[in-house]
């Protein structure tokens, strides 16, 4: 059963606008949330994340929002940029025997029409 | 070289080929991850090795063995695969310190297996 679920497979967005990407999660014992992008014939890498004590993380254009009632977070590109199209991964993070597990939703392929 | 390479690239194979796939850091890291990633579906974990002792299985089949002989490099040997076994097979690994589940993971570009 699927533990992180990302229910948009795509999104467009025009250049300088506001890109909103949105994940849900079902297990509440999840601690770390990540998000990683992926550009084709690469592996994913690294974005933003947000601790679960957290409702807010900013970086740069990137922000990530968490509400846990709603086991629901989202990321916020603002302005989006062509460079920006890839698929995004929502991530979350669980300690299991010494070594941090990730259990990664299906992705949702941004493009960010210039 | 830095960061998490992996080879081949690519690979085709028959059903009854034996062929492993490698993964190496240069982090110097100590937990290495193997995942599957199928069409539509997410990520998914196969195993994982903290400190070269493989912690986690979930349940992949034993057509698939990992190996992982020190904390910089990592197997996947593959033996009697099926067609749906076919798939884009990254390596990961994380650092050792500080001990919580906030241990960003690094991904290699993934080999992308197809199984005839």
């Amino acid at each position: 059963d699927q533990q992180v679920k990302q229910n948009s497979p795509s999104l467009s967005v025009q250049e300088g606008r506001i890109s909103i990407l949105n994940c849900d999660y079902t297990n509440s014992m999840f601690d770390y949330f990540l998000w990683y992008k992926k550009y084709p014939a690469e592996g994913p890498t690294f974005l933003i994340s947000i601790s679960s004590i957290k409702d807010k993380n900013e970086d740069g254009r990137f922000t990530v929002f968490l509400n846990k009632s709603a086991k629901h977070l989202s990321l916020h590109i603002v302005p989006s940029q062509p460079g920006d199209s890839a698929v995004y991964f929502c991530a979350a993070s669980a300690l299991i025997s010494g070594a941090n597990n990730l259990f990664f939703g299906t992705g949702t392929r941004l493009t960010v029409i210039p | 070289e830095t960061g998490v390479t992996q080879t081949p690239r690519h690979l085709v194979m028959g059903m009854t080929n034996k062929k492993s796939l490698k993964c190496e850091q240069h982090l110097g890291h100590n937990a290495m991850y193997w995942y599957k990633q199928s069409a539509k579906k997410p990520l998914e974990l196969m195993f994982v090795y903290n400190f070269k002792e493989q912690t986690e299985n979930n349940s992949v089949p034993s057509r698939f063995s990992p190996e992982c002989p020190n904390s910089s490099h990592l197997f996947l040997h593959l033996h009697t695969l099926q067609p749906e076994d076919s798939a884009l097979y990254l390596c990961a690994s994380s650092p050792p310190d500080p001990p919580s589940s906030y241990n960003e993971q690094f991904f290699g570009p993934g080999t992308r297996l197809t199984v005839l």
